[in-house]
C-alpha cells in the first residue's frame, strides 16, 4: 500500500510570494489534514477535509492560507502572500474512516513526509 | 490551552540504556492518547495509542506506555534503546467529544554510542 505523498519536498522562496504544496493521501482515505509543524514545536491542525467538504479549518489563516481537494482525493495548500513566519514543515495526514466517527478517532493518522518550507 | 506537556524538549541516553519520555495532559474528560514517532526527514508514525482497557499499552519497536489517571500521565519507556531510535517523539491527545488531534511540544531522544 502505497503511503501518503507530498511535493515539493522543500522550498524556499521570498516573503511575499505564493507557494502551494500537494499532497495525496493513501487510496480510499475520506479524511484529509494538514498540519504546520514550526521548528520545535509539534504539529499544529490548519484543516480537516471529509471527502471534499471541510470539517474544521478554525486554525487556518483564512487571510493569506487557502486549500482545497476538489475531487475527494488529492488536496493543494496555497499561501498568498507569504510572510517569514510560515517557514515550517507542511505535513499532510490521512485516515480511513470518516470524520467524526468512534472508528476513526481511535484509528492511526498516516502522514507524508512533509514539506519544509523557508521564507526568506 | 495547552492539553499536552512533554516534560522534556531533549533526552540524550547511551545506547543500551532505559529511557523515559514524560507526558502529561490536562483534562477532566476522558480521552484518548497517543505517541508518535518522527525518524530525521521523515513523516509521523504511530507507535502505541491508549484508548481504554489495561493502562500498560505496548507498542512497535520495544516501546510501552502507561495511562495513569490519577497524574494525568502517559509516559513512553523503553527498557533499552538502540542507535536507531534517535527521533523526535510526539505525545498527542484527543479529547473525548472533540475531533482533532492535539500534539504536544515533541521530544528529541538522541542515542549515544
Amino acid at each position: 500500500e502505497a503511503g501518503v505523498a507530498q511535493s515539493p519536498r522543500y522550498k524556499i522562496i521570498e516573503k511575499r510570494q505564493s507557494v502551494a504544496f500537494w499532497c495525496n493521501p493513501i487510496s480510499g482515505h475520506a479524511t484529509l489534514y494538514w498540519y504546520q509543524q514550526i521548528l520545535g514545536q509539534g504539529p499544529k491542525l490548519l484543516i480537516q477535509f471529509q471527502n471534499n467538504g471541510v470539517v474544521d479549518d478554525s486554525q487556518l489563516p483564512k487571510d493569506r492560507f487557502s486549500a482545497e481537494r476538489l475531487k475527494g482525493v488529492d488536496s493543494t495548500l496555497k499561501i498568498q502572500p507569504a510572510k517569514l513566519e510560515d517557514s515550517a514543515v507542511y505535513l499532510c495526514a490521512s485516515i480511513a474512516g470518516t470524520s467524526g466517527s468512534s472508528a476513526s478517532l481511535m484509528s492511526e493518522q498516516f502522514f507524508g513526509p512533509g514539506t519544509r518550507l523557508t521564507v526568506l | 490551552a495547552q492539553s499536552v506537556t512533554q516534560l522534556d524538549s531533549q533526552v540524550p541516553v547511551f545506547e543500551e540504556a532505559p529511557v523515559e519520555l514524560r507526558c502529561n495532559y490536562s483534562s477532566s474528560v476522558s480521552v484518548y492518547l497517543f505517541w508518535y514517532v518522527q525518524y530525521p526527514n521523515q513523516g509521523l508514525q504511530l507507535l502505541l495509542k491508549y484508548l481504554s482497557g489495561s493502562t500498560l499499552v505496548k507498542g512497535i519497536n520495544g516501546f510501552e506506555a502507561e495511562f495513569n489517571k490519577s497524574q494525568t500521565s502517559f509516559h513512553l519507556r523503553k527498557p533499552s534503546v538502540h542507535i536507531s531510535d534517535t527521533a523526535e517523539y510526539f505525545c498527542a491527545v484527543i479529547l473525548q467529544g472533540a475531533q482533532k488531534l492535539v500534539f504536544g511540544q515533541g521530544t528529541r531522544l538522541t542515542i549515544n554510542p
